[in-house]
């Protein structure tokens, strides 16, 4: 069965510093990873998205790698901001050329981020 | 704005009764989505829909119906609400296969007591 793990499932900064979110998946065949930021009461937000080919991809102060042949991901946050305070979701697509059927969501790390 | 526009934003329902979940996109995208999502669980996909008259079950589709008449709209049904479908319900769409573009709405909270 398809299953997305993500580690750990909080977490508790001080504002500025960095943080790293894991996340490992059994999905196959792979076609794409992303990374969404779901901030309290609204709905998920891309990040990131990366193909198997793509070993690193950045927005801002966002850094998502991606690890095609042990199957992990990490989502490193920089000099973290009180409005990084939200959940963050790993999902992993098995189709290049297929809709919303067969995504595979993780449970999410909640993160918090303390003045 | 463009984007995925979901209402109502809050729902109480008694058991039984029935309801529709509306979800309306303005960008022209032909893959639309409704998942539902429960404390300490990933989103799980209900129903989907690849375009306007084309729509297949997901994972959790039990106690759900859906239409698809125009490429805009993907309305979700409640066909007899139950405790259990308790949740917070997100819709989504995406221009292409694989999902890239995919944009989901703000949520519609449900509550069946």
């Amino acid at each position: 069965k398809n299953q997305v793990e993500q580690s750990p499932q909080s977490l508790i900064i001080l504002e500025g510093k960095n943080c790293t979110l894991q996340c490992n998946y059994t999905v196959s065949p792979f076609s794409n990873l992303r990374w969404y930021k779901q901030d309290t009461g609204r709905g998920p937000v891309s990040l990131t998205i990366m193909t198997f080919s793509e070993n690193t991809k950045s927005n801002g102060r966002y850094t998502a790698t991606l690890d095609a042949d042990t199957k992990q991901s990490s989502l490193h946050i920089t000099a973290s901001q009180l409005s990084d305070s939200a959940s963050y979701i790993c999902v992993v697509s098995p189709y290049s050329g297929g809709g919303a059927d067969g995504l595979t969501f993780g449970k999410g790390t909640h993160l918090i981020i303390q003045p | 704005n463009a984007g995925v526009t979901q209402t109502p934003k809050f729902q109480v329902l008694k058991t039984g009764q029935s309801m529709t979940l509306q979800c309306a996109q303005d960008m022209n995208h032909e893959y639309m989505s409704w998942y539902r999502q429960d404390p300490g669980m990933g989103l799980r996909l209900i129903h989907y829909s690849v375009g306007a008259g084309i729509t297949d079950q997901g994972e959790v589709p039990n106690g759900y119906n859906v239409s698809r008449s125009t490429t805009e709209d993907f309305p979700l049904r409640l066909l007899s609400a139950a405790p259990s479908q308790t949740s917070v319900y997100f819709c989504a769409s995406s221009y292409s296969p694989g999902g890239y573009g995919y944009t989901f709405g703000s949520g519609t909270r449900l509550t069946v007591v």
